[in-house]
């Protein structure tokens, strides 16, 4: 398996555009979370995917972002507007049915908004 | 809130020497205490990881020491190399049902290991 996919490896847009991420899981997995890293905060939780289903996405800062798994090998975390402060490298990473124990990460996307 | 606590922030040691990173968590039980390593321009990795009953796991230079009463982990890096310089996170596992896929991370330490 090629471990999770990421696509775009960056993406610079302008402050106002919509921006979507997409994450390819690792086959078979059944958990996909999207976490967002900052210098200043750190790893943090946007949102997890239990069997496609959203579980927890108490970590979306604010409407303008929304995550959604259509099936179990696709998920994409869009922002919309965008805003500079989004700025960040943003990983998506994929669990096997074990409970969530592994957590698999993507290569992650660094997005810059100006 | 449940919170995993990382220190020190930035870690710089000679090649050989040992390398010591300590996280601390609050409150909320916890059933599974991984490491993760990430190197520059990619994503975070398992390392290394241990369950509540059990005081230190060692794989190899790695060790995790953990201390249920204290509510503390750490993790131990003997024979420090160049090659080991990257960013360390501690997380943890909340064992609460319906939780039980959320890792919770620390801040994450810098590790520069120096020729």
């Amino acid at each position: 398996d090629a471990g999770v996919i990421q696509s775009p490896r960056h993406e610079v847009t302008e402050m106002g555009q919509e921006v979507t991420l997409r994450c390819k899981p690792i086959s078979g997995h059944d958990y996909l979370f999207w976490y967002r890293q900052t210098m200043m905060r750190g790893l943090e939780l946007l949102i997890y995917f239990n069997n496609n289903v959203p579980i927890d996405d108490s970590g979306m800062p604010e409407d303008r972002f929304s995550a959604k798994m259509p099936n179990a090998s696709f998920s994409t975390l869009k922002i919309q507007p965008s805003e500079p402060r989004d700025s960040a490298v943003y990983f998506c990473a994929s669990s096997p049915r074990t409970g969530g124990t592994e957590a698999f990460f993507g290569q992650g996307t660094r997005l810059t908004v100006v | 809130q449940q919170q995993v606590k990382q220190s020190p922030q930035s870690l710089i040691v000679q090649k050989g020497g040992i390398s010591i990173i300590n996280c601390a968590y609050e409150n909320t039980a916890f059933d599974y205490f991984p490491w993760y390593q990430q190197f520059p321009g990619k994503g975070p990795a398992l390392l290394i990881a241990i369950r509540p009953d059990v005081s230190e796991k060692k794989e190899g230079r790695f060790t995790i020491s953990f201390n249920k009463s204290a509510k503390q982990f750490s993790l131990h890096i003997m024979d420090s190399q160049p090659g080991d310089s990257a960013t360390y996170f501690c997380a943890a596992r909340p064992s609460l049902r319906g939780s039980q896929g959320n890792l919770i991370f620390g801040k994450g330490t810098k590790l520069s290991v120096k020729p």
